[in-house]
């Protein structure tokens, strides 16, 4: 089955502490995605990337990084300059970063703080 | 910059209830403008979308939106509800002249459908 792998469904974070969530595909799709959702507030962009090796901020990169040294992954290191990490993760991909290609979403990653 | 604002945050209706959820956006040009819809337990999916043409789309599961340009809206409809309609509905917008960080998708902050049976 083709599709987005998001791990772990749920991660708990200490102050003070980086923590890195998963994002694979096996879509051959060449741009990825990373939202943060909270609820009443829908989806933001945290970073995207169009291709291997180059990443863009999104609206709310501040406190987090990305990296995206192959193809089929693109993971998310919450950083403990993010003051207010809890928050529900999700990852994306779309064939090309351009206007008629539909996102696919992974099942997402639950972040809270200890 | 471009905004969605999708204007029930939760609708409750019963079963065999009509239903429209509102979502108008922010830009004056040239707009692809989606429906995703995230059921309890399940991944976020693309319900319908509009680039060009009929402004009335049709989507999945008897959804359906249009596209009324002189009102900045994308409405989503469907003439009959269900229990398993219950879901997270989000509008988003997209701008296709642009890339980089201006072509991104931009999304509502989503309308909580629950059907009672």
């Amino acid at each position: 089955d083709g599709g987005i792998t998001q791990s772990p469904k749920y991660l708990f974070r200490k102050e003070g502490q980086n923590v890195t969530l998963s994002c694979e595909q096996n879509l051959n799709h060449d741009a990825m995605y990373w939202y943060r959702q909270d609820p009443g507030q829908g989806l933001r962009l945290i970073y995207y990337s169009q291709i291997v090796n180059d990443f863009q901020k999104g609206d709310i990169a501040e406190g987090y990084s990305v990296s995206r040294e192959k193809k089929e992954s693109f993971p998310l290191t919450v950083t403990s300059a993010q003051k207010n990490p809890t928050a529900f993760y999700l990852c994306a991909s779309s064939l090309r970063h351009s206007s008629n290609e539909k996102l696919f979403f992974g099942s997402g990653t639950q972040l809270s703080v200890l | 910059a471009q905004s969605v604002s999708q204007h029930n945050h939760h609708v409750i209706l019963s079963e065999a209830a009509s239903l429209e959820l509102g979502c108008n956006y922010s830009y004056g040009g040239t707009v692809n403008l989606f429906w995703y819809v995230q059921y309890p337990g399940q991944h976020l999916q693309l319900l319908l979308k509009y680039f060009s043409g009929d402004p009335l789309v049709k989507g999945i599961k008897g959804f359906e939106a249009e596209f009324i340009k002189s009102k900045f809206s994308f409405n989503l409809r469907k003439p009959s509800v269900q229990w398993s309609d219950t879901a997270e509905y989000f509008c988003a917008v997209k701008n296709p002249n642009y890339g980089g960080s201006q072509g991104n998708l931009i999304f509502g902050k989503g309308t909580k459908l629950s059907v009672k049976p």
